[in-house]
């Protein structure tokens, strides 16, 4: 079965940097697209980035655009988020999710459990 | 960027009963649309994609409709187990927006 297993997260300090993985298995990780999705303490969901299948393509929100990149590492099945110049409104779970369709950018049909990024002073 | 806003942000429902939630998009997200089910302490959950297709696993009681800014989830004959937040998501345009989010509450 699918499962995605995210890890790196903790309490930082503003300004400083921090790498969020995500190792998946049960599934061909290299056929499919996968997103990071982040939701703050008590909020909604938002989409922060996705990467394609072969890591040619990379999308992030525009809130995020420059401070955050994505990355995925097929031989190990991981995906990456190193997330830079860490502000008070990065503070959220941050999930990884597969797309639900092959060679795409789409929907997310599984999650994982997400990981916690405090960023504090 | 397509904005995505849901109605209502809380709907009470009685078990047994009908549950109707709706999201309008910002411009045309075509039948890019998917719909999240989200419990206290859980991630989210996928029920609908591609606006009327159940996921695996998802109970026909869960269903979609609407195609280009209107969208539609209805539950119908609530379970206990339903009550929760639910999200819609459009992929039709980068970047991908989520709705804020509906609140079904027991009644």
């Amino acid at each position: 079965q699918v499962q995605l297993v995210e890890s790196g997260g903790g309490v930082v300090q503003p300004g400083r940097s921090l790498r969020l993985s995500c190792t998946a298995s049960g599934f061909a990780f290299s056929s499919y697209g996968m997103h990071w999705v982040r939701q703050a303490p008590g909020k909604g969901l938002e989409w922060v980035a996705t990467i394609s299948y072969d890591g040619t393509k990379q999308y992030y929100a525009a809130s995020v655009e420059g401070r955050l990149t994505i990355s995925r590492d097929n031989s190990k099945k991981i995906l990456f988020l190193d997330l830079s110049s860490l502000r008070a409104e990065d503070t959220a779970l941050y999930y990884c999710g597969k797309d639900g369709l092959q060679y795409s950018g789409t929907y997310t049909d599984y999650w994982g459990q997400g990981t916690l990024v405090s960023v504090s002073s | 960027e397509i904005v995505m806003t849901q109605s209502p942000a809380t709907l009470s429902v009685s078990p047994g009963e009908t549950a109707t939630l709706s999201c309008r998009a910002s411009l045309s997200a075509s039948s890019n649309l998917a719909w999240y089910q989200q419990k206290p302490g859980q991630a989210p959950r996928l029920l609908i994609f591609a606006a009327s297709t159940r996921a695996t696993g998802i109970p026909a009681r869960f269903s979609g409709s609407g195609s280009g800014t209107e969208f539609t989830l209805t539950i119908s004959s609530l379970q206990s187990e339903d009550f929760a937040v639910y999200y819609c998501q459009q992929y039709n345009n980068w970047p991908i927006t989520f709705g804020q989010g509906t609140r079904l509450e027991i009644k």
